[in-house]
C-alpha cells in the first residue's frame, strides 16, 4: 500500500513570499500524484496532477509541482503567496494496482501573514 | 455544472443510532468513492462503487458499515450502531468512466457521535 508523507503540518508565509509544501511517497513505481486544496467547510479541490507526462506540472492559482523519481518527491510551490492561499493542502498518490484508490498525506495548513 | 453534492453537511448521532450519509455524483459521472478523514489524519479510502455494484470495499470496516449506489438516486453510506470512534468527516468523490484516478470531491459530511 502507498504511503504519503507531508513534512510540516503548519506552514506560515508572508504575503508575496515563496510557498513550498513538501510531499514524499513510498512507491518505487511512479503512480499518479496529486495536490488538493481544502478551504474551510468545503470539499477538496484538485490543484494539479502528475500523470507520467512532464515532470514539472502546472496547476491552478499559480501553483506548480515537480515530480522527482530519484527522491520520490512531489513538492508544491508558488512563487508569491496571496492571502487567498490560506487553506489546507493535501498530497495524494494513487495505488499502483488500483489507480482509483488514493492515499493522502495528513495535510499542511498554510497561513499567510499580511 | 453542479459538483458533487453531499448531505447532510453536519450530522449528530447518539451512540447506538444509525447514520445515513448521501452523495450525488457530478453529472455524467458513474463512479463513486467514499473516504473518511479522522482528526489530524489524511483521507482514507473506504469503498468504490458503480451503479448497483460494489467494486472495492477493502477500506470499509468489517462491521456496521455498508454502502450502496442504486440505479436511481444518490449513493448512501450507512453506519449502524454508531460509536464515538466513528466521529469523522466523510467525503464522497466521483469520477468519469475511464479516468478513475481523477476524482472530484464533495464538501463532506461531518459526523459527530455523542
Amino acid at each position: 500500500a502507498q504511503s504519503v508523507t507531508q513534512l510540516g503540518s503548519h506552514v506560515s508565509v508572508s504575503e508575496g513570499a515563496l510557498v513550498l509544501l513538501r510531499c514524499n511517497y513510498s512507491s518505487s513505481v511512479p503512480p499518479y500524484l496529486f495536490w488538493y486544496v481544502q478551504y474551510p467547510n468545503q470539499g477538496l479541490q484538485l490543484l494539479l496532477k502528475y500523470t507520467s507526462a512532464a515532470t514539472l506540472v502546472k496547476g491552478i492559482n499559480g501553483f506548480e509541482a515537480e515530480f522527482k523519481k530519484s527522491e520520490t518527491s512531489f513538492h508544491l510551490t508558488k512563487p508569491s503567496a496571496h492571502m487567498s492561499d490560506a487553506a489546507e493542502y493535501f498530497c495524494a498518490v494513487s495505488d499502483e494496482s488500483n489507480d482509483y484508490k488514493l492515499s493522502f498525506g495528513a495535510g499542511t495548513t498554510v497561513t499567510v501573514r499580511a | 455544472n453542479a459538483g458533487v453534492m453531499q448531505n447532510p453537511r453536519h450530522l449528530v448521532r447518539r451512540r447506538g443510532q444509525e447514520a445515513r450519509l448521501r452523495c450525488s455524483p457530478m453529472k455524467g459521472h458513474s463512479h463513486v468513492y467514499w473516504y473518511r478523514q479522522l482528526p489530524e489524519e489524511g483521507l482514507k479510502f473506504m469503498v468504490y462503487l458503480q451503479k448497483e455494484n460494489i467494486i472495492d470495499e477493502s477500506g470499509m470496516p468489517k462491521e456496521r458499515f455498508s454502502a450502496e449506489f442504486p440505479k436511481e438516486g444518490p449513493s448512501i453510506l450507512r453506519i449502524q450502531q454508531v460509536v464515538r470512534g466513528d466521529s469523522a468527516a466523510y467525503f464522497c468523490a466521483s469520477s468519469p468512466s475511464g479516468v478513475t484516478y481523477e476524482q472530484y470531491f464533495g464538501p463532506g459530511t461531518r459526523l459527530t457521535v455523542t
